[in-house]
């Protein structure tokens, strides 16, 4: 079936550095793809999403970017903080439908 | 508003044992779904529901009945426990377009 997958399972960044999270994604009916941020034993929180008619998509701290063409998506987190130590996971959403399929997940370390 | 709400927080069962995993929101989405997330792993998707009435398989819904008589509640029954079945499960819930809302995992082991 089809899959969202990522590039690195683990992230180790320097507080204050940017972070970059890569996510392949193969479900070419996709429009919708989102992130989440899940914190040791919480459920999955939302950080931004972007809709497939948009390349780039900011919000506090955070961009997304979206390439159709090799179907790719990255998260990328300014000023990285020890707040942000977490597993990342990107989702993907196909085009009228309801499920969402999430990615295997990067888990980010900020050293202090 | 509470979000999403799910009990038992925590659940052991011994093999062949049945349960039902409750989950509730208060926030009128009409899709709600279950995942269940092995350690170190990501989100799998069991069973979603669009509507009250309304459910359908996702990846996974091999072990586990679903249904939704309401649009608030939407409970995961596990027939008959197998130690596979040991996992965090999640519940979420959204509108029909938008981001997942999630609750705070129930974590099931399975003797």
């Amino acid at each position: 079936g089809e899959s969202v997958g990522l590039h690195l399972p683990t992230l180790s960044v320097q507080e204050g550095d940017n972070s970059i999270i890569n996510c392949a994604y193969s479900n070419s009916a996709s429009d919708y793809f989102i992130w989440y941020k899940q914190e040791s034993g919480k459920g999955p929180q939302f950080i931004i999403d972007i809709r497939s008619n948009m390349d780039k998509r900011q919000g506090q701290r955070v961009t997304v970017l979206l390439n159709k063409t090799v179907k790719h998506l990255s998260l990328q987190i300014a000023a990285t903080q020890p707040g942000d130590s977490a597993v990342y996971f990107c989702a993907e959403r196909e085009t009228g439908g309801f499920k969402t399929i999430f990615g295997a997940g990067t888990r980010l370390f900020v050293k202090a | 508003n509470a979000g999403v709400t799910q009990t038992p927080k925590f659940q052991v069962l011994k093999t062949g044992q049945s349960m039902t995993l409750q989950c509730a929101q208060d926030m009128n989405h009409e899709y709600m779904s279950w995942y269940r997330q092995d350690p170190g792993m990501g989100l799998r998707l069991i069973h979603y529901s669009v509507g009250a009435g309304i459910t359908d398989q996702g990846e996974v819904p091999n072990g586990y009945n679903v249904s939704r008589s309401t649009t608030e509640d939407f409970p995961l029954r596990l027939l008959s426990a197998a130690p596979s079945q040991t996992s965090v499960y999640f519940c979420a819930s959204s509108r029909e377009t938008g981001e997942l809302f999630f609750g705070e995992g129930s974590r099931l082991t399975v003797l």
